[in-house]
């Protein structure tokens, strides 16, 4: 069962403007959720984490959006950049749980 | 400091045959966990281990085997290899069980003949 989904499987952003990523979840114990970006033959790079007693959270040009009620979070980048073309995972978890829960990725274009 | 570790980068192994993927924590991180993915997936959870115990197992057949070593790093071994096995399996490390992102490692890409 896919707990997480990100159903933009690509986005083309113009350089200099804002990028929305978009990630839903299902299990309403997930508290804690994650943006992950990913180059090609690296391994999954951490960028920026949410709890769910927030519903924002910045940092540098990377803020992430969480709606409870719609369980829903966004990753915003602006202003975007070359460099950060790439896929970019969502990833939920819960305090009593040993792992986290994936989305598919979103492959981010950045156009110069 | 150094990041989460793995070895070997790249792995090609026949159907049948037996395998061990490395992996050394992030110094400090007493977590670490295994993630398998396949081409145009997140990745997959596998195992978790804290403190040389295991705290989870990932939908994966008992062919999956993994520990922790004095040290927190680990290994992940897997039997009789099938197609389906073909992956980059990845390692991650983590300072605490709570509010604590996983730091991931390169991965191995295996590929089974």
């Amino acid at each position: 069962d896919q707990q997480v989904k990100q159903n933009s499987p690509s986005l083309s952003v113009q350089e200099g403007r804002i990028s929305i990523l978009n990630c839903d979840y299902t299990n309403s114990m997930f508290d804690y959720f994650l943006w992950y970006k990913k180059y090609p033959a690296e391994g999954p790079t951490f960028l920026i984490s949410i709890s769910s007693i927030k519903d924002k959270n910045e940092d540098g040009r990377f803020t992430v959006f969480l709606n409870k009620s719609a369980k829903h979070l966004s990753l915003h980048i602006v202003p975007s950049q070359p460099g950060d073309s790439a896929v970019y995972f969502c990833a939920a978890s819960a305090t009593d749980f040993n792992k986290f829960y994936f989305g598919s990725g979103t492959k981010l274009n950045v156009k110069p | 400091d150094a990041g989460v570790t793995q070895s070997p980068t790249h792995l090609i192994k026949t159907r049948g045959q037996q395998v061990t993927l490395r992996c050394s924590p992030i110094s400090g991180h007493k977590s670490v966990s295994w993630y398998q993915q396949v081409l145009g997936q997140g990745p997959q959870f596998i195992f978790q281990y804290y403190e040389k115990e295991e705290r989870g197992r990932g939908n994966f057949p008992d062919r999956f085997s993994a520990r922790q070593f004095p040290n927190y790093s680990s290994e992940l071994n897997v039997n009789a290899l099938l197609l389906g096995d073909s992956a980059l399996y990845l390692c991650a490390s983590r300072y605490r069980d709570y509010n604590s992102p996983l730091h991931f490692g390169n991965g191995t890409r295996l590929t089974v003949t």
